[in-house]
C-alpha cells in the first residue's frame, strides 16, 4: 500500500462544476502540499497545510491531521484548471512523498 | 530573485553515455532535493543534499547514479552508462534549511535515452 493515496486517478468535469480531490496518508508528516503540474511543465505548490483550511481564489484545501486526510476543492472549474494535481507529504528531513496524482480535465 | 534553475530542460543521450543534470537552488538555499518522475508514474524521492554533504540517498539507485552539491556551483545529478529505463523527468527542489516545509521546484530536466 502506498504511503500517500489519492483519488480519483482521473477526473473529467464540465466547466463550472465543483471538484474535489482526496488524499489520505499513512505516515507522520510535518506538512502537506497540493501541487499542480501542467503537461510538459514544471511543478508549482498551490498550498502548504499543517492544519485547518486555506483558500486562494477558487481553490480551497483542507486537512484533518487526526484522520490523516486532505482534500483539494476547485469551485467554478474552468478549462485552464486542467492539469495533474499531486498531494505530497513532508517528512522530517524536508523531503516529499508523493501521491500518484489526479489528472483533471475540464471541458468547456 | 530567480527561482530554482535546472538545466538543460531537455537532454537526449544514447545508451551507454553519461547524463549530467544541473540544479541551481534559490538564493540563500543550501538544501537540495532531487526527485524522479518516470513516465506514467508518480514522483519519487532520490537524494537530499546539503552543501558538500549527502544527507539521505536512500531513494537513489546504488549503481550508475551519483549526486553532489559542491561548495561553489550547482548541484549535479550524474547518471553513468544510461539505459532506456533512465528516461524520465528529473526535478530538483530547494529549501533554506533542513526540515523546511516549503517546496520550490525547478522546471525539471526531461531525459530521453535513445
Amino acid at each position: 500500500k502506498n504511503e500517500v493515496e489519492q483519488s480519483p486517478q482521473n477526473l473529467t468535469a464540465q466547466e463550472g462544476e465543483f471538484i474535489t480531490i482526496n488524499c489520505s496518508y499513512s505516515v507522520g508528516i510535518s506538512a502537506l502540499h497540493w501541487l499542480q503540474q501542467h503537461p510538459g511543465g514544471g511543478i508549482v505548490s498551490l498550498f502548504m497545510l499543517s492544519s485547518g483550511k486555506k483558500k486562494h481564489g477558487r481553490l480551497i484545501a483542507t486537512i484533518n491531521i487526526q484522520e490523516k486526510h486532505s482534500s483539494l476543492h476547485i469551485t467554478a472549474s474552468h478549462p485552464r484548471d486542467s492539469a495533474v494535481y499531486i498531494c505530497a507529504v513532508v517528512r522530517s528531513q524536508g523531503n516529499l512523498i508523493f501521491g500518484k496524482g489526479t489528472k483533471l480535465s475540464v471541458k468547456p | 530573485n530567480a527561482g530554482v534553475m535546472q538545466n538543460p530542460r531537455h537532454l537526449v543521450r544514447r545508451r551507454g553515455q553519461e547524463a549530467r543534470l544541473r540544479c541551481s537552488p534559490m538564493k540563500g538555499h543550501s538544501h537540495v532535493y532531487w526527485y524522479r518522475q518516470l513516465p506514467e508514474e508518480g514522483l519519487k524521492f532520490m537524494v537530499y543534499l546539503q552543501k558538500e554533504n549527502i544527507i539521505d540517498e536512500s531513494g537513489m539507485p546504488k549503481e550508475r547514479f551519483s549526486a553532489e552539491f559542491p561548495k561553489e556551483g550547482p548541484s549535479i545529478l550524474r547518471i553513468q552508462q544510461v539505459v532506456r529505463g533512465d528516461s524520465a523527468a528529473y526535478f530538483c527542489a530547494s529549501s533554506p534549511h533542513q526540515g523546511n516545509t516549503e517546496a520550490f521546484f525547478g522546471q525539471g530536466t526531461r531525459l530521453t535515452v535513445v
